[in-house]
């Protein structure tokens, strides 16, 4: 399989711990997003990034959120000292940019913190 | 800042009936404009899109939009529903004028398809 792939696909923490996603784009895809979707909700833009740089973050995404792209493949995202209002799903997506609009979205990372 | 609007957050059509889901955005300038499908726990997989050129488009699955300027409108169709079409429906937009492309998404319109 050639898409987005996201690890893992349901994680249930206790409140503050942390937790750590990971996506890996599309090989070719310069491009990373990462989205959040409360239920019932569209999803939201928390950041994204062009090859390993950060180029813009979300006011959703607080202090005790932080991602990294090293070497411009694959991404992770950590949440620290995790509250409840974070329990949601956590999309990632990938394009080439300068080619295409075109964002190919991963299967999500559904979070709970109980 | 842009905004999307999906009217109807439940939609309910018969199998076989025209499937007919609302988007309005709220920019003066055009976006650049989606709709994505949503299984349930799964992730968003894109329909069709509209960036420039013709405003009927078609997409996967027999469905298609239209874009009307003057409405500020992205609406999604389909002439005969399908069991499999009962999903969440998503209708996104990005900003031509911002670099990073990042989508601003309604919220969703869940189409109920009965036998």
């Amino acid at each position: 399989d050639t898409g987005v792939s996201q690890d893992p696909r349901h994680k249930i923490t206790k409140r503050g711990q942390n937790v750590t996603f990971r996506c890996d784009p599309i090989s070719e895809h310069n491009r990373l997003y990462w989205y959040r979707q409360t239920l019932g909700q569209g999803p939201e833009f928390l950041t994204y990034f062009q090859n390993e740089a950060q180029l813009e973050k979300s006011r959703l995404l607080s202090d005790r959120f932080s991602a990294e792209r090293p070497k411009g493949s694959f991404s992770t995202l950590e949440i620290q000292r995790t509250e409840q209002g974070d329990s949601a799903m956590y999309l990632c997506a990938s394009m080439l940019a300068g080619v295409t609009y075109e964002q190919y979205f991963g299967p999500g990372t559904r979070l709970t913190v109980t | 800042a842009q905004s999307v609007t999906q009217l109807g957050s439940h939609v309910s059509v018969s199998e076989g009936a025209l499937v007919l889901l609302r988007c309005n955005y709220s920019s003066s300038v055009p976006p650049y404009l989606f709709w994505y499908v949503q299984y349930p726990n799964q992730g968003l997989q894109l329909l069709l899109k509209y960036t420039t050129g013709a405003t009927l488009v078609k997409g996967i699955n027999g469905f298609e939009a239209e874009f009307k300027k003057s409405e500020t409108s992205f609406h999604l169709t389909k002439p005969s529903a399908h069991m499999s079409d009962a999903a969440e429906y998503f209708c996104a937009v990005s900003d031509r004028g911002n670099a990073g492309n990042m989508l601003t998404f309604g919220g969703g319109t869940r189409l109920m398809v009965k036998p």
